[in-house]
């Protein structure tokens, strides 16, 4: 099946600096990616929507100018937490729909990130 | 938006079947799907159904689907301590557009 990557799968970092976070499909083109975020014991909640070529849809209450997300090709999308807090902790899920089949989104693996 | 509603906890022993419930509000779903979430890991797609279809089996998994309702069920024959895991059904259209996910139900296998 689709296989999607992430990277880092877990980092630790201080507060006020950024993270980076890679997704990537690794044999199939995704036109669309999707950013989830999810805290412990609780659900996934979608952040945002990216779509090759263009700007990231956010959800209302996600804050853009802290969650960076830049989609440069088909096979990669970028998550860059800002001036990274305590409160940011969380894991992060993307999942990728392929261009081809009905649009089946696979998931990656997750980043957990911990803001000391 | 969608609202999913899934039970919080489910205990069953070593070899029963475990019966996994979601209920949701929005109808035009045109898929609606079931994923394992094991701890500290991402999401592994279980199975999924079309909105137009009623049952879809596959090996230990059945999923129904009572639109009706708006109720969705994920049934494991024979289950094993390896299916201990956390079970989300969610709700979408096309791969456009992101999923809604329930709650997540804890699945707890005893040996």
């Amino acid at each position: 099946g689709a296989v999607v990557s992430q990277h880092p799968s877990w980092v630790i970092c201080k507060s006020g600096t950024s993270v980076k976070i890679e997704c990537r499909s690794l044999d199939f083109q995704a036109t669309t990616m999707f950013w989830y975020r999810q805290f412990p014991k609780q659900s996934l909640m979608l952040m945002a929507t990216s779509n090759e070529g263009s700007k990231a849809t956010y959800e209302q209450g996600v804050e853009k100018d802290k969650f960076l997300i830049n989609h440069a090709s088909l096979t990669l999308s970028t998550l860059t937490v800002t001036s990274a807090h305590p409160e940011d902790s969380s894991f992060y899920i993307c999942s990728a729909s392929s261009i081809t089949g009905f649009g089946e989104q696979f998931f990656g693996p997750g980043t957990r990130l911990t803001v000391l | 938006g969608e609202d999913v509603e899934q039970s919080l906890f489910l205990s069953v022993r070593e070899g029963d079947s475990s019966v996994i419930n979601c209920t949701y509000t929005d109808s035009s779903s045109t898929y609606l799907y079931w994923y394992k979430q094991e701890p500290g890991a991402g999401l592994q797609l279980l199975t999924y159904i079309f909105s137009n279809m009623d049952m879809k089996q596959d090996q230990r998994l059945t999923v129904l689907l009572n639109k009706k309702d708006k109720h969705l069920s994920l049934r494991i024959a024979d289950t094993q301590t390896g299916d201990s895991a956390i079970y989300f059904c969610a709700g979408g259209d096309t791969g456009r557009r992101a999923l809604t996910f329930g709650s997540g139900t804890r699945l707890q296998v005893q040996p």
